[in-house]
């Protein structure tokens, strides 16, 4: 498996700007997750899903961010409007269960700069 | 919600000594504690965890510890190198609910 997938690796838009970030999760794995990584707050979960239905959203900012998983191959992250304190990596991960024993897999991440 | 605290935010050893980072944890139900290692513009990836049923696991030069009375654990690293600088999250978690995880230490080795 070639791992999780994700695109674009990097982002640079201007504030106001639509960004979308995609993700392909492992095959077989039940569980994605959304992540936001910055110097000042680390690793924040966003929004995970299990089945491609979503579990838990308290970690997503505000209204501006949706996340969809259409199927099991496929997520997308959604930043409109964006604006500058949005600049971060993006990981999405999966794993075949939560929490225990359930490894976490990141893509490489998606590094969004809105100017 | 669970809370994960650790510390050092940074860390720097001479190469062959050892490191420590701790963290501390608020819910004492969770039983699963995983350390992920982020390299410079990499992804973070898994290195070791612990279950609650067990209060110390070591793989090589890496060693975890766990003490559920006081709710925090740590990680120990043994002759450092030069390819152990990165950045450590410790995370906690309880039954099959999410990882939270901690805000990082970033370890450098000093040649």
């Amino acid at each position: 498996d070639a791992g999780v997938i994700q695109s674009p690796r990097h982002e640079v838009t201007e504030m106001g700007q639509e960004v979308t970030l995609r993700c392909k999760p492992i095959s077989g794995h039940d569980y994605l997750f959304w992540y936001r990584q910055t110097m000042m707050r680390g690793l924040e979960l966003l929004i995970y899903f299990n089945n491609n239905v979503p579990i838990d959203d308290s970690g997503m900012p505000e209204d501006r961010f949706s996340a969809k998983m259409p199927n099991a191959s496929f997520s997308t992250l959604k930043i409109q409007p964006s604006e500058p304190r949005d600049s971060a990596v993006y990981f999405c991960a999966s794993s075949r269960l939560a929490g225990v024993s359930g490894e976490l897999f990141f893509g490489e991440g998606s590094r969004l700069t809105v100017l | 919600g669970e809370n994960v605290e650790q510390h050092p935010s940074t860390l720097s050893v001479q190469e062959g000594d050892s490191a420590v980072i701790k963290c501390t944890y608020s819910d004492s139900a969770s039983n699963y504690f995983p350390w992920y290692k982020q390299e410079l513009g990499k992804r973070p990836q898994l290195i070791i965890d612990i279950r609650s049923n067990v209060g110390e696991k070591k793989d090589q030069r890496i060693a975890v510890t766990l003490n559920k009375t006081a709710k925090h654990f740590s990680l120990h690293i043994t002759e450092t190198q030069p390819e152990d600088s990165a950045v450590y999250f410790c995370a906690a978690s309880r039954g099959n609910e999410k990882l939270t995880f901690g805000t990082g230490t970033r370890l450098t080795i000093i040649p």
